[in-house]
């Protein structure tokens, strides 16, 4: 019963080097999300993918770039990683407009 | 102003309190209110999901919502020290994917 999986769990990057973060669900949910997650900020949205094939910006897009690889699979990468992208980067799916999304466990990041 | 205000705390009660959390917003299109209970070092799982206003009881858990005041609350009853967790709110409107959230509330629960 996994659920949504993240990987890795933990990473170190140097400033300027580049990431992907990939995210899996087993649920055969429609649409899928990116958020990140700051001290006194909460929850905000990097990019979600409201159906296989189409992806959109979220609150926080800048930095980012996302691939909906096919139902299942939805990946975030950093092409030039910033001290400021430190943060724990959590993904989600739900089967889509106004419905429970399902969280992952997170990836905690840290850029240096 | 943000869409969503929610108390950060943190919020420290004995074993056995009442715990009541809530959050205000501004959006009048709301219509889907959920609250998320996130352990730490751990993502956020839903605890209770409501459409409209109303009120909605788990367990010892019981969900409000105010669509009138923009309002919306949780209670933990009889609260244990496993309650001790951050606590979201989260909110969207009929015909979006995007959940608007709250920044959280801490609560700690002492034996």
């Amino acid at each position: 019963n996994a659920g949504v999986t993240q990987t890795p769990k933990f990473q170190v990057l140097k400033t300027g080097q580049s990431m992907t973060l990939q995210c899996a669900q087993d649920m055969n949910h429609n649409s899928m999300y990116w958020y990140r997650q700051d001290p006194g900020m909460g929850l905000r949205l990097i990019y979600y993918s409201a159906s296989e094939g189409t992806t959109d910006k979220g609150e926080v897009p800048n930095g980012y770039n996302v691939s909906r690889l096919n139902k299942r699979e939805f990946s975030l990468r950093l092409e030039s990683a910033a001290p400021s992208q430190t943060s724990v980067y959590f993904c989600a799916s739900s089967n889509g407009l106004g419905d429970i999304q399902y969280f992952g466990a997170g990836t905690r990041l840290s850029v240096l | 102003q943000k869409e969503v205000e929610q108390d950060p705390g943190p919020l420290s009660v004995p074993e056995g309190a009442i715990v009541s959390l809530n959050c205000t917003y501004s959006n009048s299109a709301f219509q889907y209110f959920m609250w998320y209970r996130q352990y730490s070092r751990k993502g956020p799982e839903l605890l209770m999901y409501t459409y409209s206003s109303g009120n909605k009881e788990d367990g010892r858990f019981t969900a409000q919502v105010d669509k009138s005041s923009k309002y919306i609350s949780l209670f933990i009853r009889d609260s244990q020290p496993s309650d001790s967790a951050t606590y979201l709110c989260a909110m969207t409107p009929l015909n979006d994917y995007k959940l608007s959230f709250g920044a959280g509330t801490t609560v700690t629960v002492r034996a």
